[in-house]
């Protein structure tokens, strides 16, 4: 498959466990942010979505998390499966209603 | 309901050409949005079109451009190819765009500028 990004950190887990994926994002007027998932070969798929009015939200084995004091964002997932390998991007909209993406982390999971 | 749509999905060129690649959003979709994904500098913005205006921009050259037809469908053209444009272009669409609502991302189409 295509290679996303050839350096980027990496966590490794073992199937089972829950994994947290931490991202920093730049601009503290921001007011919406998303994590998506992007497998080998495939486009960014839509995880779950956060706004700036919240500190937490949950969804199917998934939590987003915010702290806009230190402008922290990091997704929760429990119970790692090997499906969930693949890269995790977060993405802010800022003022403009760009979305700006981090450079990305790859989860391995380990069975 | 079919999903983000691109074609083609593999593209070789050579530097000094252009090229063109088209996208076909989610079925009642208006917005599409590109963004051109390489190792080095992640997913990037390139821009944004709702109702056949381009309503958004990055920060890419006038030699990238785009544009929208009436049923929503989006083409984006890379004039004067370089090797620096060897990238994943992905396109995403969204019922109303960026302002408002979750974007849909295509499996995109991989540029390869020798």
């Amino acid at each position: 498959g295509e290679s996303v990004g050839l350096h980027l950190p990496t966590l490794s887990v073992q199937e089972g466990d829950n994994s947290i994926i931490n991202c920093a994002y730049s601009n503290s007027a921001s007011d919406y942010f998303i994590w998506y998932k992007q497998e080998s070969g495939k486009g960014p798929q839509f995880i779950i979505d956060i706004r700036s009015n919240m500190d937490k939200r949950q969804g199917q084995r998934v939590t987003v998390l915010l702290n806009k004091t230190v402008k922290h964002l990091s997704l929760q997932i429990a119970a790692t499966q090997p499906g969930d390998s693949a890269v995790y991007f977060c993405a802010e909209r800022g003022s403009s209603y760009k979305l700006i993406f981090g450079s990305g982390t790859r989860l391995l999971v380990r069975p | 309901k079919a999903g983000v749509t691109q074609t083609p999905r593999y593209l070789i060129k050579t530097r000094g050409q252009q090229v063109t690649l088209s996208c076909s959003p989610i079925s009642g979709h208006r917005s599409v949005s590109w963004y051109q994904q390489t190792p080095g500098q992640g997913l990037q913005f390139l821009f944004e079109y709702f109702s056949e205006t381009q309503r958004n921009k990055g920060n890419f050259p006038g030699r990238f451009s785009g544009r929208q037809f009436s049923n929503s469908r989006s083409e984006m053209n890379v004039s004067t190819l370089e090797l620096g444009d060897s990238a994943l272009y992905l396109c995403a669409s969204s019922l109303v765009g960026l302002a408002s609502d979750t974007q849909y991302f295509g499996p995109g189409t991989r540029l390869t500028v020798l």
